[in-house]
């Protein structure tokens, strides 16, 4: 039972552009949400939180968004640079789970000069 | 600050033999992790230390896998004996401390099974 969804397994877009990537979540439990940024062969990097108590966190290109009566949340990326071209994973946890993330399958960004 | 060194980096082995992968922490980082990462899937807690003591351990497979961290700081991981199943990229990450969700992961190791 996949507890954290990203349903769309890639996503192309032209640099300077928008980057939106999408996950979505089933256990009502979660209240902290992560997303991390993978380049190939290296370990998983934090990029960006946020609460359930907040919708909106924002840090300098990388916006997220959490709505949580629709169990979504989404990376916003403006704008989109070469360099941000990696697998970004979607995790969630809540109080009590001794920090235990639950991963989605990632989604593989290009961005194209 | 060093990272979270993890080794070897790449290993390959025949299904049923065995094999360990070590884990060096960031220094003063209470809370070790191991994940499993399948292929086309994202990564999977198999256990998460608290200094040299076990906080989760409930999705790792305990009639083949084992872990251990001794002195709260350097972990090994092995696996005995291997499966096919298990050809997965091992990461190991840490934390400062247990309720600290700002991992941070080793380049891990890609485990091929044969």
């Amino acid at each position: 039972d996949q507890q954290v969804k990203q349903n769309s397994p890639s996503l192309s877009v032209q640099e300077g552009r928008i980057s939106i990537l999408n996950c979505d979540y089933t256990n009502s439990m979660f209240d902290y949400f992560l997303w991390y940024k993978k380049y190939p062969a290296e370990g998983p990097t934090f990029l960006i939180s946020i609460s359930s108590i907040k919708d909106k966190n924002e840090d300098g290109r990388f916006t997220v968004f959490l709505n949580k009566s629709a169990k979504h949340l989404s990376l916003h990326i403006v704008p989109s640079q070469p360099g941000d071209s990696a697998v970004y994973f979607c995790a969630a946890s809540y109080t009590g789970a001794n920090s235990k993330l639950t991963f989605g399958k990632g989604i593989t960004l290009s961005v194209r000069p | 600050e060093a990272g979270v060194a993890q080794s070897p980096r790449y290993k390959i082995i025949e299904k049923r033999q065995s094999v360990a992968f070590w884990c060096n922490p960031i220094s003063g980082h209470a809370t070790l992790y191991w994940y499993q990462q399948i292929l086309g899937q994202g990564p999977k807690l198999l256990i998460q230390f608290q200094n040299n003591g076990v906080v989760d351990d409930s999705q790792l497979p305990k009639d083949r896998f084992s872990a251990e961290r001794l002195k709260g700081v350097d972990s090994t991981l092995k696996i005995q004996p291997a499966k096919l199943e298990d050809s997965a990229v091992y990461l190991c990450a840490s934390s400062v401390a247990q309720e600290s969700y700002g991992y941070t992961f080793g380049s891990g190791t890609r485990l091929t099974v044969v």
